[in-house]
């Protein structure tokens, strides 16, 4: 049983559209990260949000953690082929142990 | 640095060989962890390491058994691999009561 349900499972849009991708669950977690995993590599952390309402913004990425700190959001603005992978949400539960969301594969065409 | 590093990138096995993933760490990491991802189904806790010297089970510990050499190196062992075991095989680290992990390559293993 997946604790964090992301959606969309895939998206597909064309370069300079705007994204959102979801991050849901009905447990509280202590922190919520994004990773980005490329194809045959592992996953790399893009941010990390503790703060119940706390958005950060990376260039053209803004994530943003709900109030009840059980879901999250990253917004994707002027997507390029270079934002193409997989996008995975993790929650941090202060056990040592993180739980992943499926994953959502986004794909930007030229 | 060469951050997590992970033995072998790929592997074949038939049904019921052994084999040992090996992974290291040089960041000076306290925590290890093994996962196993398959397709629509992200990434599956096996087995991990809050520090040196302590291992437990993860969601799906079933088929496998770790070992933590030291602080460097947790490796991961299949006994008898059977074909539900093809996956892509990550370990990650991190450090004591952080929550951000930090991710090898993989080694992406076929049960035959």
């Amino acid at each position: 049983t997946q604790l964090l349900e992301q959606s969309p499972q895939f998206l597909s849009i064309q370069e300079g559209e705007n994204l959102t991708v979801y991050c849901n669950s009905s447990s509280v977690f202590s922190s919520l990260q994004w990773y980005r995993q490329e194809p045959g590599e592992g996953p790399v952390l893009l941010v990390t949000v503790v703060t119940g309402g706390e958005v950060k913004k990376l260039k053209r990425l803004t994530f943003q953690f709900g109030d009840a700190r059980k879901d999250s959001s990253l917004h994707i603005t002027a997507a390029q082929p270079g934002d193409t992978g997989l996008y995975l949400c993790a929650g941090g539960t202060n056990d040592y142990k993180l739980s992943f969301g499926a994953g959502t594969t986004v794909t930007v065409r030229a | 640095n060469a951050g997590v590093t992970q033995t072998p990138k790929f592997q074949v096995l038939k049904t019921g060989q052994s084999m040992t993933l090996q992974c290291a760490q040089d960041m000076n990491h306290n925590s290890m962890y093994w996962y196993r991802q398959d397709p629509g189904m992200g990434l599956r806790l096996i087995y991990y390491s809050a520090s040196e010297g302590t291992t437990d089970k993860g969601e799906v510990p079933n088929g496998y058994n770790v070992s933590r050499l030291n602080k460097r190196e947790f490796s991961l062992r299949l006994e008898s691999a059977a074909p539900s075991q093809t996956s892509v095989y990550f370990c990650a680290s991190s450090l004591l009561g952080q929550e951000t992990q930090y991710f090898g390559p993989g080694t992406r293993l076929l049960v035959l």
